[in-house]
């Protein structure tokens, strides 16, 4: 499986978008891009996936880019309840081994 | 109710005990997991089943067995504990979705093991 790199933190003003990077530059063709989310000590949230378009639902935003080696978890109007830790996974499709990194703690500033 | 329980949800217990943390789900997903989580860090995979009769190891399975008694539950076993066993324990399903590919994971509540 891929391997995924992401930064330890990074803060965001309350309302304002939150830009979550993840590189995987070793992703294959067949490798789909997944985004968990963990608020606290709760179990782990699923956010959204995508293997190689650009990717919206209600609670966000996932932009790959081209090359696929590196993607980009968008919440459009950020929270304090988006406060979490955010993790990046890369998944071979129609397997189910996750396996979770270390993910980078946001946190949402009044 | 949750989809995913897990059973204790905190437990402290002393080093060499035998301790069996349990999961059920109602969600009918085949795929069922265990993952521990330490302080600081990422979760990471102990062991996880396609169904009853199909056991994996995932990445740390070593002073762990695993056992599943049927579609909908899962119990995670430390036959004997030991101090550095003291974790945050998920228990997690996810199903298989048309065309081959996993659905997400749904995790429980998590069980907090101290192991003294």
């Amino acid at each position: 499986d891929a391997k995924t790199t992401q930064p330890p933190s990074m803060d965001c003003a309350e309302g304002r978008a939150a830009n979550l990077p993840c590189n995987h530059s070793t992703i294959s063709g067949n490798e789909y891009v997944y985004w968990y989310r963990q608020i606290h000590s709760q179990g782990p949230q699923y956010i959204i996936h995508g293997l190689k378009n650009n990717e919206t639902n209600e609670m966000a935003s996932l932009i790959i880019t081209e090359d696929r080696k590196s993607s980009t978890l968008i919440l459009p109007h950020a929270t304090l309840r988006d406060t979490a830790v955010y993790y990046c996974i890369v998944i071979v499709a129609g397997t189910y081994k996750y396996i979770f990194g270390t993910g980078t703690r946001l946190k949402v500033l009044a | 109710d949750a989809d995913v329980t897990q059973t204790p949800r905190n437990r402290i217990t002393k080093t060499g005990k035998r301790i069996m943390l349990e999961c059920s789900q109602t969600k009918g997903h085949d795929r069922m997991y265990w993952y521990r989580q330490d302080p600081g860090l990422g979760l990471r995979l102990i062991y996880y089943s396609f169904d009853v009769k199909d056991i994996n190891k995932g990445e740390i399975s070593d002073g762990y067995s695993v056992s599943r008694q049927a579609q909908a539950k899962f119990s995670l076993s430390l036959e004997s504990a030991i101090p550095n066993q003291t974790a945050l324990y998920f228990c997690a399903t996810s199903d298989l979705r048309p065309g081959g590919n996993t659905g997400e994971l749904f995790f429980g509540e998590g069980s907090r093991l101290t192991v003294l």
